[in-house]
């Protein structure tokens, strides 16, 4: 079975603390994406990684930046957290454009 | 950002009501259309994944159909479970863009 796994399901930071949230799989997928889930909104892609190294821009970028320094591993990092990206994030994973695996999700709150 | 509109919003149901979804998204430069299930306190599941105009897929009391010409798909639930209960996400994707779109969901509640 694909597993992606989140570092945690459980986050309490504080505004202007650097966050970081990480995400590893354990198929070989290529792809790579982070998704922050808000009620009403759905699933928002903050950033993908089709490649080790590589990263793209997803719909709501402002605020965050990622990493991709293996394939197995893709990190999310808050710069500077604000009560603005309190929510749940979710981590998932794809071999091309088949389905995506996801992680159980972080949520995440900034105070 | 492609445009994707998931009706109804949410849905209450009997067990045993049959019910369905619609998910409306653009139909020029489709690729492909996935159906996701996300139940409470889990992760969201693949429940399909759809290319072709016109495919129709099944799984269980779930189906699912597509028209990438006028931009829509159905998901079908027939003879509804509490344990249907979930929000049902669609997320196409186009020719010009590596990752998917996902709509806001329809959430649906089976009452037993």
């Amino acid at each position: 079975d694909v597993k992606v796994t989140q570092s945690s399901r459980y986050l309490v930071k504080r505004t202007g603390e650097k966050v970081f949230l990480e995400c590893v799989q354990d198929m070989d997928h290529e792809n790579m994406f982070w998704y922050r889930q808000d009620p009403g909104l759905g699933l928002r892609l903050i950033y993908f990684s089709y490649d080790v190294k590589m990263k793209e821009k997803g719909d709501i970028p402002e605020g965050y930046s990622v990493s991709r320094e293996k394939k197995e591993r893709f990190s999310l990092i808050l710069e500077s957290a604000s009560t603005n990206q309190t929510s749940m994030y979710l981590c998932a994973s794809s071999f091309g454009s088949e389905e995506q695996f996801f992680g159980p999700g972080t949520r995440l709150t900034v105070l | 950002i492609l445009n994707v509109e998931q009706s109804p919003q949410s849905l209450h149901v009997q067990e045993g009501d049959s019910t369905n979804f619609t998910c409306s998204f653009p139909s020029s430069n489709f690729y492909a259309l996935h159906w996701y299930r996300w139940e409470t306190a889990k992760s969201p599941e693949a429940l399909f994944v759809m290319t072709l105009n016109g495919d129709e897929k099944k799984k269980g009391r779930i189906s699912a159909t597509l028209n990438t010409k006028e931009g829509y798909s159905y998901l079908y639930i027939k003879g509804s479970q509490p344990e249907d209960s979930a929000t049902y996400l669609c997320a196409p994707k186009d020719t010009g863009r590596r990752a998917l779109t996902f709509g806001s969901g329809t959430r649906l509640q089976v009452q037993p």
